[in-house]
């Protein structure tokens, strides 16, 4: 059964900063791997998808890359801004789960000016 | 262009009580989802279609859910003899197609069983 972690589970930086988000999963076969945003009282907001086929993605200040062997993925936001305060999900579709996605706990990112 | 839409945004309901939710995916999508947010569980998948069929029904907690779809397009999610256990954000999403392909969720149902 696949499961997904997400760690750590909460997260607080100075604005300016790096930061990475970790996700991690037990069954390596996938077909892709989303990262979401949501934001208090909010659905969820796609930011990258990786196919299992690709290593990495990039919109803007983030990065996404996957390890499919060893089951991880990273999100990287780079020069962090208070507007990038939200939970942000990861979720992976695999091949014995037809068309639904397995989600992560979240990480709460709060960005402080 | 028009994302996934759901209705309504807020419900509250009696315990024993019926409730539909209704969920409109993007025009032309013919994949959709229902998903449960509830604080401790995290998401959790509830059912799926493709078009009007639902090939995986094995994510709803009881039999006193259930989903249908109708004209590939607006799905309806009923929970019968709502309990407080099944207070939660019901979110839909849809795609393109089953598989490989990003899925847009809607702003969800926020469900408050009294």
């Amino acid at each position: 059964k696949q499961e997904v972690t997400q760690i750590p589970a909460a997260l607080s930086v100075p604005e300016g900063e790096n930061l990475v988000l970790n996700c991690s999963f037990t069954d390596s076969a996938i077909y892709n791997l989303q990262w979401f945003r949501q934001d208090p009282g909010k659905g969820l907001t796609s930011l990258l998808l990786i196919q299992s086929s690709q290593r990495e993605q990039t919109s803007g200040r983030l990065n996404a890359s996957l390890d499919k062997s060893s089951g991880r993925s990273t999100l990287y936001i780079a020069a962090s801004q208070p507007g990038d305060s939200a939970t942000y999900l990861c979720a992976v579709l695999d091949h014995n789960q037809g068309g639904k996605l397995i989600f992560g706990q979240g990480t709460e990112l709060s960005v402080k000016p | 262009g028009a994302g996934v839409s759901q209705s309504p945004s807020n419900k509250v309901t009696e315990k024993g009580k019926d409730v539909e939710l209704r969920c409109d995916p993007i025009s032309g999508h013919t994949a959709l989802y229902w998903y449960r947010q509830s604080l401790g569980q995290g998401l959790e998948f509830l059912i799926y279609f493709q078009g009007n069929s639902a090939p995986d029904k094995s994510g709803l907690p009881s039999d006193r859910f259930s989903a249908e779809r109708t004209g590939g397009s607006v799905s309806t999610l009923t929970i019968q003899r709502t309990q407080q256990e099944d207070s939660a954000v019901y979110l839909c999403a849809s795609s393109l197609a089953i598989g490989q392909e990003t899925q847009y969720f809607g702003p969800g149902t926020r469900l408050l069983v009294l």
